[in-house]
């Protein structure tokens, strides 16, 4: 099956800094990467996701890079605020299209915090 | 708005109990999943569910069972908790051509 590695599991920035969160997949038919953020004492939300026929992805402050041939992908946040400061969860499925299962694998998680 | 709820939020119990862990929707998804969340381990799948007649073990389905009594319906059960069954345990939804996926608000359970 599908195996996540994501680091650092801790990364700590100034406000205002960048802050980069890379994981690495194993199973080459995995097609959809999502990235789920999940404050203190909430639930996971996605942020942003990206499909491997899509090489970047950018909404505003976040982005998320992705290497098909490498297996890994990254998300970037810039100008980072302390309303950043959360858990980020990569995962990758091989979709949920047709009769694909759409299963996600999540990484272990990467705790950031953004000082002011 | 459409959302996906679970009860209870939080839950103690003991050793050798029984417990059922529930998670209703009403975003009309057909899809729906059990996770576990592990300080350090990410989430992981318990069991998912594709429609009412379809059920699936995922990753860590040892000890656990799980019933989906209506599309809107998915419960987790803990047949005899054991201490190493306390986590943190998140419902989620999905429809079927979409890849996103909706979570409660998650259950926190202690088992003494």
């Amino acid at each position: 099956g599908e195996n996540v590695e994501q680091h650092p599991s801790t990364l700590s920035v100034q406000e205002g800094d960048s802050a980069v969160i890379k994981c690495t997949y194993s199973d080459s038919a995995s097609n959809y990467f999502p990235w789920y953020k999940q404050e203190l004492g909430k639930r996971p939300q996605l942020i942003i996701d990206i499909r491997s026929n899509v090489g970047e992805k950018k909404d505003q402050r976040i982005a998320v890079t992705l290497n098909k041939t490498a297996k890994h992908f990254s998300l970037h946040i810039t100008e980072t605020q302390p309303e950043d400061s959360a858990v980020y969860f990569c995962a990758a499925s091989s979709g949920a299209g047709g009769t694909s299962y759409g299963k996600l694998t999540f990484g272990q998680g990467t705790i950031l915090t953004v000082h002011p | 708005d459409a959302d996906v709820t679970q009860t209870p939020r939080n839950r103690i119990t003991k050793t050798g109990k029984r417990i059922m862990l529930e998670c209703s929707q009403t975003k009309g998804h057909d899809r729906m999943y059990w996770y576990r969340q592990d300080p350090g381990l990410g989430l992981r799948l318990i069991y998912y569910s594709f429609d009412v007649k379809d059920i699936n073990k995922g990753e860590i389905s040892d000890g656990y069972s799980v019933s989906r009594q209506a599309q809107a319906k998915f419960s987790l059960s803990l047949e005899s908790a054991i201490p190493n069954q306390t986590a943190l345990y998140f419902c989620a939804t999905s429809m079927r051509g979409t890849d996103t996926q909706y979570f409660g608000p998650g259950t926190r359970l202690t088992v003494l």
